[in-house]
């Protein structure tokens, strides 16, 4: 079975520190992981995306997250957070099979403070 | 590209009455559209996975009645709240995926936030 556990619900910093946002998953197959980010009351953005190839993932504005299989994880980083960085993340795993059925994690809140 | 477009993105509305939210991909072609929930706080709950031309496969726990989804072209999904009561009251996002590869990450609508009275 799939699953996603984000081991932090808020992370908190300071505009301009590193962002570490932490998840482990847990599947039978090679997964697909995903961060999304989501802003108040919208939709899903998706930051990046690991489908086997490089371990090391970039995605958008400046967030990458890097793929460890004995590790079981998928931690996001970020070198330097801004103020609009503040978001809930989700980490998010896709079971495999033709309809691409995704498993979400719990979400991390993360808070950007001045 | 991959844009999804979901209508309304809030609606209030007499406990009894139905409400449809639409879903619609704008420049991809859809065969696949998933229905979200999302209450405060919390993570997002599938409720079903809507498939162009047949019917809607739903999650354990979701009522096929009451959350009626129509997926008539590969443009457009609605989910239809029949008989909306308090606790129906959430966020709904829908999503969906491009064509091809299954592992293809889903583009996800902004959300409807519906509050029954």
């Amino acid at each position: 079975a799939q699953s996603v556990t984000q081991l932090d619900s808020h992370v908190s910093v300071s505009e301009g520190t590193p962002v570490l946002l932490r998840c482990n998953y847990s599947s039978s197959y090679s997964p697909s992981l995903f961060w999304y980010v989501q802003h108040p009351n919208k939709g899903l953005q998706l930051l990046l995306k690991y489908t086997s190839a490089a371990t090391l993932v970039k995605g958008i504005n400046g967030f990458e997250a890097e793929f460890k299989k004995s590790e079981t994880s998928f931690h996001l980083t970020k070198p330097s957070a801004h103020m609009s960085d503040a978001a809930e993340y989700f980490c998010v795993v896709s079971t495999p099979g033709g309809y691409n059925k995704l498993i979400f994690g719990a979400g991390t809140r993360l808070a950007v403070h001045p | 590209g991959a844009v999804v477009s979901q209508h309304p993105s809030w609606v209030i509305c007499k406990s009894g009455t139905s409400v449809k939210i639409e879903c619609r991909s704008l420049d991809f072609q859809a065969t696949t559209m998933f229905w979200y929930r999302q209450f405060p706080k919390q993570s997002l709950m599938l409720m079903a996975t809507s498939n162009e031309g047949s019917k809607a496969t739903y999650e354990q726990g979701v009522e096929k009645d009451k959350f009626l989804i129509n997926h008539a072209s590969l443009t457009l999904s609605t989910l239809t709240v029949t008989s909306a009561h308090p606790e129906d009251s959430s966020f709904y996002i829908c999503s969906a995926t491009l064509p091809g590869a299954g592992n293809q990450p889903q583009h996800f609508g902004d959300g409807t936030r519906l509050s029954i009275l």
